[in-house]
């Protein structure tokens, strides 16, 4: 079976320090992956995706991920954090049994302090 | 334009109402989404459409009823719900069908309370 795991229900950053925000999954095959970040009381916003090629993927908002087959994982990093990027973040992968069903993660929410 | 636009943004029904939830985009997209998403859980998958045909029900209760009158709409109506049908319901559209690899885009949802 397909998965994801965000194994941090939260992190917490000081404003203008680097920020990450794990991710590994669990699929047959080779794995489409997502992040997606979300508001309070808003939808969910685009971030990224790794189909295929460069490891690294920049994204929107300043932030990229590291594909890293080996071990897994899709983690999402940011150089510098800021008040505003405070927010519930969702990595999800595309399920290839069953017509591109996204599987997403717990969530990790994201807190930037002053 | 690049939104996928939802309405009502609030609602509020009793068990024996009947409302519908509309979603519309106009980007074009031929995959369309319907997800049910509890406060700081990650949404759960409902319906899917593809080319305006359902092609995933993902055990929905018929109380959920969905509908795509055309490529840039999609409806879900409610009748008879439980007060645990309370939720934030998203719709998202991807580029092609259901099956690529395009990413999904989500409407800004309906917070539906169920009394």
């Amino acid at each position: 079976a397909q998965s994801v795991a965000q194994p941090e229900d939260q992190v917490n950053v000081a404003e203008g320090n680097p920020l990450t925000v794990k991710c590994t999954y669990s699929v047959s095959g080779n794995p489409y992956l997502f992040w997606y970040v979300q508001y309070p009381n808003r939808g969910l916003q685009f971030l990224l995706k790794y189909i295929t090629g460069d490891n690294l993927v920049k994204g929107s908002y300043g932030f990229e991920a590291e594909f890293n087959k080996s071990q897994t994982s899709f983690h999402l990093k940011k150089p510098s954090a800021l008040v505003s990027d405070s927010a519930l973040y969702f990595c999800a992968v595309r399920d290839w049994s069953n017509t591109g069903k996204l599987i997403f993660g717990q969530g990790t929410t994201l807190q930037v302090k002053p | 334009d690049t939104e996928v636009t939802q309405t009502p943004k609030h609602l509020v029904m009793g068990m024996t109402n009947k409302k519908s939830l509309k979603c519309e985009q106009h980007m074009g997209h031929r995959a369309m989404y319907w997800y049910k998403q509890k406060a700081k859980k990650p949404p759960e998958l409902m319906f899917v459409y593809s080319y305006e045909k359902l092609s995933i029900n993902e055990s929905v209760p018929s109380r959920f009823s969905p509908e795509c009158p055309n490529s840039s709409l999609l409806n879900l109506h409610l009748h008879a719900l439980q007060p645990e049908d309370s939720a934030l319901y998203l719709c998202a559209s991807s580029q092609d069908r259901a099956g690529g690899y395009n990413e999904q885009f989500f409407g800004p949802g309906t917070r539906l309370t169920v009394l």
